[in-house]
Parts: C-alpha cells; structure tokens; sequence
C-alpha cells in the first residue's frame, strides 16, 4: 500500500496570499496518477486536480498541481475567501489512497 | 449532469451487516464504461476507499477491508450496493458512492453528497 504524507497539517495564511500544500508518496506513484480534492465542512470532496496537473472542469486556474515520483504540490496562486478548506490528495497508481488532510485556514 | 445518492440505514448494530445503495441519475451505470466506488470518513477523520465495481459486475476491493465487504451493481435500477459486514463501531462513518472514470486506477467524480452510517447498539 503507498502511504500518502500530507504536510503541514494545518495551514494559516491570509486571502490574496500563496499556499503551497505538499503530498509526500512513500514509494513513486506510477504516471503520475495523483489527485486532489477540496473538502467543505459537512459537504463530499470536489476534486480539483487529476494526473497530478490536470485541472477538473470548472476549476479556477489559481489552483495548479505539480510533482512525480514521490513528491507533489497544490498550490492556490491568490487565495481566496471560499478557498479555506481541507485538502486531500490521492494515489490512483495502485490500490487507491488518500492523504490524512491539509487544513487551510485563515490567519 | 451526473448525480450519485447514497441510501440506507443511518444506525446499525455491533456484529451486524451494514447495507447502502447508491442511485445514480442523469446518466445510465451501464450505458457508458465506467468504474464506480464507495469510500468512507470516520467523524472528523480523513478518507478511505472501500472497493470499485465495474458495470459489468467486476469487483475491486481494499485489502483492508476486503474479507467483510461485497459491492454490487442493479442496471436494471441505476444502482450499486455495498455490504459490509460484522461491523464494529470503527466502521462508524460518512458513506460516498462515486463515479470513477473508464479504467480502474482513476480519481474519483462526482461523489454523492453522502450518508452518516453509526454502529451503535
């Protein structure tokens, strides 16, 4: 099973500010087949990132995915007030899995 | 546009089978060739995959999980099931069905809005 490390765990910056999110794989993720996904209080996850810098339809293109092998990065170019969240990234190279969540919340 | 919804019993018993359905609307299971999948969130936790089905019935499952679980598809409905079974309250969590895409190894969306399933005597 690859094991996803998110980091940091919790975020603290201001809107209009840069976040950079990391998501450490504890072996390579084959084609790159990594995720991300925003997760709101009480609602599912939206995916924001496929094939780990494919944006999905409809999402802003403040949001940008980078990495491979064992290491990725979300980044948020200016946050936004609607952007402070949780995030989670997920390996699809094998037997699927998700990191334990990156909160970002306002300073 | 493509929406999933979860559906069952909110509260089950220690040592029982836990039993969820996923409708999908505004697209047919079985008409296009996609992969589609549960996966859970204990209360205030991150996220776990529980298994994949392909329309035709083919079953993929976490290791994990794999001796209790069983997913199954109705295209007569629009449906997929999931059973889990003799569960304990570490199975207390939100349920989201979701669709993956046309192979296996994918991401997944969209997801179901989600179900609160707590194992409680």
């Amino acid at each position: 099973e690859i094991v996803l490390t998110q980091s940091p765990a919790t975020l603290s910056l201001s809107p209009g500010e840069r976040a950079t999110l990391s998501c450490g794989a504890s072996q390579s993720v084959s084609s790159s087949y990594l995720a991300w996904y925003q997760q709101k209080p009480g609602l599912a996850p939206r995916l924001l990132i496929y094939d780990a810098s494919s944006r999905a339809t409809g999402i802003p293109d403040r949001f940008s995915g980078s990495g491979s092998g064992t290491d990725f990065t979300l980044t948020i170019s200016r946050l936004e007030p609607e952007d402070f969240a949780v995030y989670y990234c997920q390996q699809y190279g094998s037997s699927p899995t998700f990191g334990q969540g990156t909160r970002l919340e306002i300073k | 546009q493509l929406q999933l919804q979860e559906s069952g019993p909110g509260l089950v018993k220690p040592s029982e089978t836990l039993s969820l359905t996923c409708t999908v609307s505004g697209g047919s299971i079985s008409s296009s060739s996609y992969y589609w999948g549960w996966i859970r969130q204990p209360p205030g936790k991150g996220l776990e995959w529980i298994g994949s089905i392909y329309y035709s019935g083919s079953t993929y499952y976490n290791p994990s999980l794999k001796s209790r679980v069983t997913i199954s598809v109705d295209t007569s409905k629009n449906q997929f099931s999931l059973k889990l079974s003799s569960v304990t309250a570490a199975d207390t969590a939100v349920y989201y069905c979701a669709r993956l895409r046309w192979e296996l190894l994918s991401w997944f969306d969209p997801w179901g809005q989600g179900t609160l399933v707590t194992v409680s005597s």
